[in-house]
């Protein structure tokens, strides 16, 4: 079966880096992705990652994953605080009838 | 504007009293589907469609129905709801042409059952 974990509370500084964390059980799922969601907000499709790659960058967001163990990691780079809300990795393994969701992280970014 | 718009968006009801969700999307995409996020526990999908008159059952269908009649609308019908469905409920839609298989979501429906 498939099942996407994440931790579900992270707390960084204004200014410094943050990383998100997600495992996967998965080896088929083709596509990866990051979606964010704002609060009193539906989802929003972040970023994503074909299953071929290592390593995605997009301005201050950096993908990494890692196929062998299954995990999948978000960086932002200069964390603002427009940047807090909550950060979900899902899983597509070829049909969009399987998108797999993790549980979701809620970042926070102090002053 | 291209969109993916519930309604309600805030409902409280009582236990057994039928209600409707109604999701619209105006991107004519093929694939629409129904979640619900709870906390701890991510995103669930309840039912999905492919295309019009055709829906399967996700990973949470008890307690749920769905029709899809036309491409645009893909309602969701609690028929008794009863507390356990007390929820926040998003609709999705996507398209079989899409490069990335990007869900668009609606902005949510949260449904408290007393």
């Amino acid at each position: 079966g498939e099942d996407v974990e994440q931790s579900l509370f992270l707390s960084v500084r204004e200014g410094d880096s943050s990383v998100i964390n997600c495992t996967y059980t998965d080896s088929s799922s083709t596509y990866l992705y990051w979606y964010k969601q704002e609060p009193g907000a539906g989802l929003q499709l972040l970023t994503y990652i074909f299953s071929n790659m290592d390593m995605k960058q997009d301005q201050r967001l950096t993908v990494l994953l890692n196929k062998k163990d299954k995990h999948l990691s978000l960086r932002i780079a200069d964390t603002q605080t427009g940047d807090s809300a909550i950060y979900f990795c899902a899983e597509h393994t070829g049909t969009a009838s399987k998108l797999t969701f993790g549980t979701g992280t809620r970042l926070q970014v102090t002053l | 504007e291209a969109q993916v718009t519930q309604n309600p968006r805030y409902l409280i009801t009582v236990t057994g009293k039928k209600l409707t969700v109604t999701c619209s999307q105006n991107m004519n995409h093929e694939y629409m589907s129904w979640y619900r996020q709870d906390p701890g526990l991510g995103l669930r999908q309840i039912y999905y469609s492919m295309n019009v008159e055709v829906t399967d059952k996700g990973d949470v269908p008890e307690g749920y129905k769905v029709s899809r009649k036309e491409k645009r609308n893909f309602p969701l019908i609690l028929e008794s709801p009863s507390p356990n469905q007390t929820s926040l409920y998003f609709c999705a839609s996507s398209t079989w042409d899409s490069d990335t298989g990007e869900l668009f979501f609606g902005e949510g429906s949260r449904l408290t059952v007393l």
